[in-house]
């Protein structure tokens, strides 16, 4: 099966910037998804970008697509406190009757002051 | 938010009996999709349906059945309970177009003893 890896664990001082590296296996992967994960909550969709851009800006967050390394990032501009959770990154699989998502182990973003 | 509801919240069961969630949706999407949630693992997929009555198995669907009579509800079914299904369960719907985002449900945190 395909392998989506992302480390475990990130800890940075408020204000500064964030990056959450994610690398997946599938060179068929059509789109990439970072999703955000708050204590006990479900998963809330941040961003994504298509497999066909090297980049993508929304507000705070940029997404760094390498195709050929097959790793994607998450940059999080001015990290607050709020932005303390789980960060998973996805990528798309089309089988034929439905996309699968793969998901990553999710990366633990702690947020200090 | 996407209109997901999961029930019940929480649940403790005892190993061997059944048990059943559901997923209830209102946004008439096609696709609905399980998956659980344990440390290290990221989120699996259990099972997915592509339409009433159209369903298809994911990575780690043995011990587990689903049905879906309705478009809006997709129902999972643990026959017999074991202490390895405890675990947090999401629900998540796509409309299956574009991007294919999926949104999540709540969650629902079962403990089997």
């Amino acid at each position: 099966g395909e392998d989506v890896e992302q480390s475990l664990f990130l800890s940075v001082r408020e204000g500064d910037s964030s990056v959450i590296n994610c690398t997946y296996t599938d060179s068929s992967s059509t789109y990439l998804y970072w999703y955000k994960q708050e204590p006990g909550a479900g998963l809330q969709l941040l961003t994504y970008i298509f497999s066909n851009m090297d980049m993508k800006q929304d507000q705070r967050l940029t997404v760094l697509l390498n195709k050929k390394d097959k790793h994607l990032s998450l940059r999080i501009a001015d990290t607050q406190t709020g932005d303390s959770a789980i960060y998973f990154c996805a990528e798309k699989l089309d089988t034929g009757t439905a996309s699968k998502l793969t998901f990553g182990t999710g990366t633990r973003l702690q947020v200090t002051l | 938010d996407a209109g997901i509801t999961q029930s019940p919240r929480h649940k403790v069961t005892e190993t061997g009996t059944p048990v059943t969630l559901r997923c209830h949706q209102t946004e008439n999407h096609r696709y609905m999709y399980w998956y659980r949630q344990d440390p290290g693992h990221g989120l699996r997929l259990i099972h997915y349906s592509y339409g009433v009555k159209d369903t298809d198995k994911g990575e780690v669907s043995d011990g587990y059945s689903v049905s879906r009579s309705k478009t809006e509800d997709f129902l999972l079914t643990l026959e017999s309970a074991t202490s390895s299904q405890t675990s947090v369960y999401f629900c998540a719907i796509t409309g299956g177009s574009g991007a294919d985002t999926q949104y999540f449900g709540p969650g629902t945190r079962l403990t089997v003893l």
